[in-house]
């Protein structure tokens, strides 16, 4: 079974980029829609983008979040990234990495890791 | 693009069942059969319960169902049991193709 861990900086400044990576083990990371969802304390589940590959990139963010966001990704290593500019405290959370066969449902998903924005 | 509208907090006894409802527009719920559900315990990640508003990922137990009528979706927990006491998650594809969750729902086991 496919397995997902962030990993990443647990603090960042505030007018920092929060850069985050997720692992992908057991499986291929072509052809999946790979996800990054992010969850403020004690607050709700939250899209911030997705990226496909299979030869090329696609990439789709929320709009919200477009101005900040940014997903790449490295097939050599298995890997996909977020970078997320100019944080301030709002965008303390716990960070997830997922995947899904589309881009419309989130199988499997990374255990998360809490970010916090503070200087 | 604004959250889905879930309830805060439904209850229900052993046994019983409940729906949670997930509300969003012509833009997302309503435009798409791409609603799924997620069940998070606390601390823990989210786990896929339904995807395509009425499937079910293989292992997941058949007392979970969802439906759709409308701008608003449902998921059904028939004969509630205490491992159920969660909160659940919405989401659905929108027409913008991004993903959208609702604000999620306190599932209490009575």
């Amino acid at each position: 079974q496919e397995q997902l861990q962030e990993s990443g900086p647990g603090l960042v400044k505030p007018s920092e980029t929060l850069s985050l990576t997720c692992t992908v083990s057991g499986g291929s990371i072509s052809s999946y829609y790979w996800s990054w969802i992010r969850q403020p304390p004690g607050k709700g589940l939250e899209w911030i983008g997705f990226i496909y590959y299979s030869g090329s990139t696609s990439t789709n963010y929320n709009p919200s979040l477009k101005s900040q966001v940014t997903i790449s990704i490295d097939t050599s290593k298995n890997q996909f990234s977020l970078n997320l500019s100019s944080v301030t405290a709002a965008d303390t959370a716990v960070y997830y990495c997922a995947r899904g066969s589309t881009m419309t449902w989130l199988r499997y998903w990374g255990q998360g890791t809490l970010v916090t924005v503070s200087s | 693009q604004s959250a889905l509208t879930q309830p805060a907090s439904v209850s229900g006894s052993p046994g019983q069942s409940i729906t949670i409802s997930c509300t969003g527009t012509s833009s997302d719920v309503g435009g798409y059969d791409y609603v799924s559900w997620y069940q998070q315990y606390p601390g823990k990640a989210p786990k896929l319960m339904i995807y395509d508003v009425n499937r079910r990922p293989s292992g997941v137990s058949n007392r979970f169902s969802g439906s759709k009528s409308g701008n608003t979706a449902s998921l059904i927990i028939s004969g509630l049991q205490a491992e159920d006491e969660a909160d659940y998650y919405c989401s659905s594809y929108t027409s913008s193709s991004t993903l959208v969750f609702g604000g999620g729902t306190k599932l209490t086991v009575l």
